[in-house]
C-alpha cells in the first residue's frame, strides 16, 4: 500500500495552460507538504497544511494554489503555467505540525511545460 | 535555520561501511539533525534524526559530536541499493516545521 502517492506520474502541458496535482495519503497524518525539486536537484518547500490550514507558503507566485478538501488531500493547482514550472513536484506527510518523526514523500509528479 | 555543509560525492566499496559526515557548526541547542536519502527518480526517504545521543535503527547510526557542530550518518553495510544523494538537514521546531534540503552528498555503492 502505497503511503503518499501522487497523480500523475508525469505532465506535459503546454504555456499556459492550467493544471492540478493531485495527492493523497493513507497514514492518518494531520500535515501535508508540497516541494518542489528544480533541474538543479534543489528541493524546496512550498506549502504546508495543517489540518486542512495553510501554515506556510513560501513566496510562491499566486498561480499556484493548493486545495486540502481533508487532512488526507492536498492538491496543487496552476494556473498559466509558465516554462519556468518545469520541475519535479513532491507531496509529503508528517504526523503532526511540530512532528519528530520523519516526512513521508510521494513519488513525485514530473511537470515539463512546453 | 542551521546551514549544513556536506561533501559533493563519495564512494564506497559494497559491503563496507559507509560514513557520511555533515559540518552544522551553527546548531542551537533546540535543533535536530535529520539525514534523508534519495534514491534516483524517487521522492526524498527519511532515515534517522537525532538531538544529542547517537542513535540507531534499522537503516543506520548517527554519531552527532559532543559539541553538536557536526554528525557523520554510518550505513554499516553498504549496498548497490543504497546509492543516492544524502541530505543533512538540521530541524527547528520552535520556528515553522519546515525541512530545508541543501546540495546533499551523491554516494556511489561500488561492486
Amino acid at each position: 500500500d502505497t503511503a503518499v502517492s501522487q497523480t500523475p506520474k508525469y505532465l506535459v502541458t503546454q504555456m499556459g495552460n492550467d493544471k492540478s496535482i493531485k495527492c493523497e495519503q493513507n497514514l492518518g497524518h494531520d500535515t501535508m507538504y508540497w516541494y518542489k525539486q528544480d533541474s538543479k536537484k534543489f528541493l524546496k518547500i512550498m506549502f504546508s497544511y495543517n489540518n486542512k490550514e495553510l501554515i506556510i507558503n513560501e513566496t510562491v507566485p499566486n498561480r499556484f494554489s493548493p486545495k486540502s478538501p481533508d487532512k488526507a488531500h492536498l492538491n496543487l493547482h496552476i494556473n498559466s503555467l509558465e516554462l519556468g514550472d518545469s520541475a519535479v513536484y513532491f507531496c509529503a506527510s508528517s504526523q503532526g505540525l511540530r512532528e519528530i518523526e520523519g516526512a513521508f514523500f510521494g513519488q513525485g509528479t514530473r511537470l515539463t511545460v512546453v | 535555520d542551521a546551514k549544513t555543509t556536506q561533501p559533493t560525492s563519495m564512494d564506497c566499496a559494497e559491503g563496507r561501511a559507509a560514513n557520511l559526515p555533515c559540518n552544522h557548526s551553527t546548531i542551537s541547542g533546540n535543533e535536530y539533525v535529520y539525514w534523508y536519502r534519495q534514491i534516483h527518480s524517487q521522492g526524498p526517504q527519511y532515515i534517522i534524526h537525532g538531538l544529542k545521543n547517537n542513535e540507531t535503527n534499522e537503516m543506520a547510526s548517527l554519531i552527532i559530536t559532543e559539541d553538536r557542530k557536526s554528525s557523520t550518518l554510518i550505513l554499516p553495510h553498504a549496498t548497490l541499493r543504497d546509492t543516492a544523494v544524502y541530505y543533512c538537514i538540521v530541524r527547528q521546531f520552535l520556528k515553522t516545521d519546515k525541512l530545508i534540503f541543501g546540495t546533499g552528498t551523491r554516494l556511489q555503492v561500488f561492486p
